[in-house]
């Protein structure tokens, strides 16, 4: 049972336009979710998180979007750069309880020159 | 600060030999331990997870086993690999209450021939 879906195992954006990758979960009982950008043989980095009681947070050109009553998710990148060619993971957490992050399959993001 | 640190960074091995992957965490104290495994194509899969010395929790039936000797280091290990072990083996830690965020290691590639 995958209770994290990222649907999309790749996508490919122009550099300086918008990236958008989308996260759905199924578990009403996660009260945290993450974002983690990862490159060939190296660990999962943290981008950015975001807390239930949240619809939005921002940081920099990363924005995360969290629609609860969807139970879903999305991570913008605006403007994309090809730095920021990698694989990215969404995960979910329950933060009281069980502290167990779960992740999805990642998309893996080609910004294109 | 804390850092964690996970050992070797790839390791070969015959099938049917014995397997130890150590993970330490310095900096830190009573952290929660991970230890995941991403296969060719997937995404990242939760195997073992404790919340103190001697606490382990398993997530998928296989092949391997976890333990917590100490507070700060995290094992894991298989009597006998099978082919299907190979993979990237991530450790990673989260500090609940403090960071809601879990921190990766290197990571170790682990081919099982």
């Amino acid at each position: 049972d995958q209770q994290v879906k990222q649907n999309s195992p790749s996508l490919s954006v122009q550099e300086g336009r918008i990236s958008i990758l989308n996260c759905d979960y199924t578990n009403s009982m996660f009260d945290y979710f993450l974002w983690y950008k990862k490159y060939p043989a190296e660990g999962p980095t943290f981008l950015i998180s975001i807390s239930s009681i949240k619809d939005k947070n921002e940081d920099g050109r990363f924005t995360v979007f969290l629609n609860k009553s969807a139970k879903h998710l999305s991570l913008h990148i605006v403007p994309s750069q090809p730095g920021d060619s990698a694989v990215y993971f969404c995960a979910a957490s329950d933060q009281s309880g069980t502290y167990k992050y779960i992740f999805g399959t990642g998309t893996r993001l080609k910004v294109l020159a | 600060s804390q850092t964690i640190h996970q050992w070797p960074a790839t390791l070969v091995q015959p099938v049917g030999s014995p397997l130890s992957l150590e993970c330490t965490v310095e900096g830190t104290s009573n952290p929660n331990l991970y230890w995941y495994r991403q296969a060719a194509g997937r995404g990242l899969q939760l195997l073992f997870y404790s919340v103190g010395i001697g606490q382990i929790s398993s997530e998928v039936p296989q092949n391997l086993s976890a333990s917590r000797p100490q507070d700060r280091q995290f094992i894991l290990s298989s009597k006998k690999l099978l082919l299907s072990d190979s993979g990237f083996y991530l450790c990673a830690w989260s500090e609940p209450g403090r960071f809601p965020e879990a921190f990766f290691g290197q990571g170790t590639r682990l081919t099982v021939v």
